[in-house]
This record gives C-alpha cells, structure tokens and sequence, in this order.
C-alpha cells in the first residue's frame, strides 16, 4: 500500500503557482520523498526528491515540513503542458518505489 | 540519448497466447524495473533487476509472469498463458543501482481478448 496521501485531483489558472500538497505521516527517518508527474499516455517522470531539505531543480521546488509528515511540490508558474497526474512517493534506500493514486492536475487557460 | 525502448508499444492477443514484452535500458544504467498499469490498481512494480539480477520479484501476479534479464542491454517480460485480466499498460524503467531518477520508457499497451 501506499504511504503517501494526495487529493484526487486540482486545478490551477496557467502563469500561477501550482502548489501540490502530500500527507507521508509514517515516513521513516531514511525514507526519501519523491515527485513524479504522468502526461497522459507516457511513462512518468521524474520531477524532484527530498530527504529533510527543501530541494529547487529547474522543474520544481519540493518543501518537506520539519517532522517531515507532510510536503509541497510547486510548480511556480503553470503552463498548460504541467497537466498530468503528479505522485508523491515514499521510498527507502532500496529506491523501490510504491505508487498511489496521485493528483490529477488541470491547468486551465 | 535514445531513453529505454519498449518493444511492441502494442499488443493484441488472444487468451492463452504467449506474449513477450521487450525493453532496452539506457546505456550505462545498472537498475531495470518492470511496472504494470492499470486504471483500478494504479502503477504497480512487478520485479526489478540490479546488475542482471533479479532482486525483487514480490509484485509478479502469479507463475504465469517471468522475468529474464541475460545482459546488461536487454529484458523480456513474459506472460504465458495470457489471459483478458492481463490487460494493462506495461512500463520499463531504468536507473542507475541506488540512483534517484528512474527513467520510463513509454510502455507497451497490452490487451488480450
């Protein structure tokens, strides 16, 4: 089962932030927390990974609370190509990764 | 970069047929994962290889599915006999062992009649 919790499913208006929250309150102390994305009909992709820190690529930031049960993955300015399913995961040094549900993101025009 | 290649990126067979599933990691990359999806039960891992070896083979459904990675360049995953339920999108993905980033391919569809 999956260790993560996410809303099924957010809009955002295309320019503004999206802000994609996730509930990991069983992580583990050396348990990860990944962010993957689905565009309809491909594989998934890797958007970024955190441990305690917050993390910024060129994609994404990631801000993981200080106990760690909870995180955000932002996307500071939407476009209509961020729509997608976006997975939160837990996962260990194993780097097996436990899929839920996700959050089926919308950015509308 | 060429990314992992799935072959087919598409299936149809009957019940009872043998299919096999083909994947070629990206150059280099050490880890081979093998993911069914589904829309009732999401993207599950079914077995995944580190160095040619499989390590983790708990998500394979049952004894009809196997798994075979004879180098570093090229896996199979095969389902025989086949059966409707067997329907799903197939993903391959592939990392470095230990590495953070797994990289899919863009799957084969299967669907068995």
């Amino acid at each position: 089962d999956a260790k993560t919790t996410q809303p099924p499913s957010m809009d955002c208006a295309e320019g503004r932030a999206a802000n994609l929250p996730c509930n990991h309150s069983t992580i583990s102390g050396n348990e990860y927390v990944y962010w993957y994305r689905q565009i309809h009909s491909q594989g998934p992709q890797y958007i970024i990974h955190g441990l305690k820190n917050n993390e910024t690529n060129e994609m994404a930031s990631l801000i993981i609370t200080e106990d760690r049960k909870s995180s955000t993955l932002i996307l500071p300015h939407a476009t209509l190509r961020d729509t997608a399913v976006y997975y939160c995961i837990v996962a260990g040094n194993n780097r097996k990764l436990i899929w839920g549900l996700g959050t089926s993101l919308a950015v509308n025009p | 970069d060429a990314g992992v290649i799935q072959s087919p990126r598409h299936e149809v067979t009957e019940m009872g047929q043998e299919v096999t599933l083909r994947c070629k990691p990206i150059s280099g990359h050490n880890s081979l994962f093998w993911y069914r999806q589904t829309m009732m039960r999401g993207l599950e891992l079914l077995i995944y290889f580190n160095n040619n070896v499989p390590i983790d083979d708990s998500g394979m459904p049952e004894d009809r599915f196997s798994a075979k990675m004879p180098n570093a360049s090229f896996s199979t995953l095969k389902i025989q006999p086949s059966e409707p339920r067997d329907s799903a999108v197939y993903f391959c993905a592939s990392s470095l062992v230990g590495g953070n980033e797994q990289f899919f391919g863009p799957g084969t569809r299967l669907t068995v009649l």
